[in-house]
């Protein structure tokens, strides 16, 4: 059974730099089978996907967070990582990692999620 | 963008009736549509994959329907563990998720 944990700061200030980390246990992030995913929710409103990778470094992200993601993995650590730079109070949100599975070159929606951490961007 | 509209934002049911929850697509997505279902304090919960293809270990009283543009989450006898925010999701190229349905229990 997958486990997905995010960690990283609670708290960041606007216009610096969220970093989260998505550790995975109970599989691998360089599975050919799976790719790996950030979503989130702001307080009181609904999910928002943020981007994806595969363990071949393809990525693909909303177009509506443009330039300011970047998604990468660890294999050494068997993490994958969020970061999100010039953050404003807008991106306060609980952020979720999960896992989708991947076949004949589809991405199948996520079936196994983290517990979500929610991250504040406040002065 | 292919922007996904879910309508009414919220719903009330009787225990034990069937709810309709309509998705719609601005433009042709095929089948490439997801349900989750979202309680508070709790982890989204992937329903149904490819508009009908129930996810394994969902109960068989939700089912998926639709292509194209126009899809429909139905629950079957509603029960009070049911309650949740139910959320469509397109998936093909840049995901784009509905604003979701509030369901609760009259």
């Amino acid at each position: 059974q997958v486990q997905l944990q995010e960690s990283g700061p609670g708290l960041v200030k606007p216009s610096e730099t969220l970093s989260l980390t998505c550790t995975v246990s109970g599989g691998s992030v360089s599975s050919g089978s799976y790719y790996w995913s950030w979503i989130r929710q702001p307080p009181g409103k609904g999910l928002e996907w943020i981007g994806y990778i595969y363990y071949s470094g393809s990525t693909n992200h909303n177009p509506s967070l443009k330039s300011r993601v970047t998604i990468s993995v660890d294999t050494s650590k068997n993490q994958f990582s969020l970061k999100l730079s010039s953050v404003t109070a807008a991106d306060t949100a609980v952020y979720y990692c999960a896992r989708g599975y991947y076949y004949d070159s589809s991405y199948y929606p996520p079936g196994d999620w983290g517990q979500g951490t929610l991250v504040t961007v406040s002065s | 963008d292919i922007q996904m509209t879910q309508s009414p934002s919220s719903l009330s049911a009787s225990v034990g009736d069937t709810v309709t929850i309509p998705c719609r697509a601005s433009q042709g997505i095929s089948s490439y549509l997801a349900w989750y279902q979202h309680k508070p304090g709790k982890v989204p919960r992937l329903l149904i994959y490819a508009a009908s293809t129930l996810q394994s270990g969902v109960p068989s009283r939700f089912r998926g329907s639709g292509s194209g543009t126009d899809f429909t989450l139905t629950i079957s006898s509603l029960q009070p563990e049911d309650v949740a925010t139910y959320y469509c999701q397109k998936y093909n190229s840049a995901w784009t998720f509905g604003q979701g349905t509030k369901v609760e229990i009259k």
